[in-house]
């Protein structure tokens, strides 16, 4: 199962750019590449999903390397409310969730 | 319009007894999910239930136990309570063979 690493913690200001990188170097053939939002007390929310190159919709883009061996979530313009944990998940798709794993995630606090 | 509620939120007991947290999701998926969320905010999964197939992540104690009457119901018994339980449980759903989850608001035990 591919492994993912993210950095713990990361500090912005309202009106900047984030760009969350993910490193999931065992990725497989089959894998696709998940980015989940998580505010505190409430459960996972799915944000962007993608194989390769470049996706974009109306909350991130999603940059994935020709290696794929990282991602790296793009969220435009950040306000307080984006404040959240954001999680990278790498799993395929034909077998289901159940072998996608969720790591410690990456903290996003957005001042003001 | 929940998509995916659960019930109770909150759960306060007693160690040596014995719950349950009831979940139904009004998606039309047919694979269903519960996860634990810890302290320090780890995500792990505990079971992946569809009509056909119920995986069991093999760290889950077998005093956990999903119960599904029907295709948008999974809820989880756990017997013989310990202080060890006390977390957040997400359920969860999505379309079979597919990694991108919908999930609840989460129930919060609490084991005195």
């Amino acid at each position: 199962l591919a492994k993912t690493t993210q950095p713990i913690s990361m500090d912005s200001y309202e009106g900047q750019e984030v760009n969350i990188t993910c490193s999931h170097n065992n990725i497989a053939t089959n894998d696709y590449i998940t980015w989940y939002q998580q505010f505190p007390s409430q459960g996972p929310r799915f944000i962007i999903q993608g194989y390769k190159t470049k996706v974009t919709n109306e909350v991130a883009s999603l940059f994935i390397p020709a290696d794929r061996k990282s991602s790296t979530l793009s969220l435009p313009r950040v306000s307080l409310s984006d404040t959240a944990v954001y999680y990278c998940l790498v799993g395929d798709s034909n077998t289901g969730g159940f072998k996608t794993i969720f790591g410690a995630g990456t903290r996003l606090f957005v001042k003001a | 319009d929940t998509a995916v509620s659960q019930t109770p939120k909150y759960l306060v007991t007693q160690m040596g007894n014995d719950k349950s947290i009831k979940c139904e999701q009004n998606l039309g998926h047919d694979t269903m999910y519960w996860y634990k969320q810890d302290s320090k905010k780890f995500l792990k999964i505990m079971f992946s239930y569809n009509n056909k197939e119920l995986i069991i992540n093999e760290t889950v104690p077998n005093r956990f136990s999903p119960k599904s009457p029907d295709k948008a119901h999974l809820n989880l018994h756990i017997n013989s309570l310990e202080l060890g339980d006390s977390a957040v449980y997400f359920c969860a759903s999505s379309h079979a063979r597919s990694d991108t989850q919908y999930f609840g608001p989460g129930t919060r035990l609490t084991v005195l």
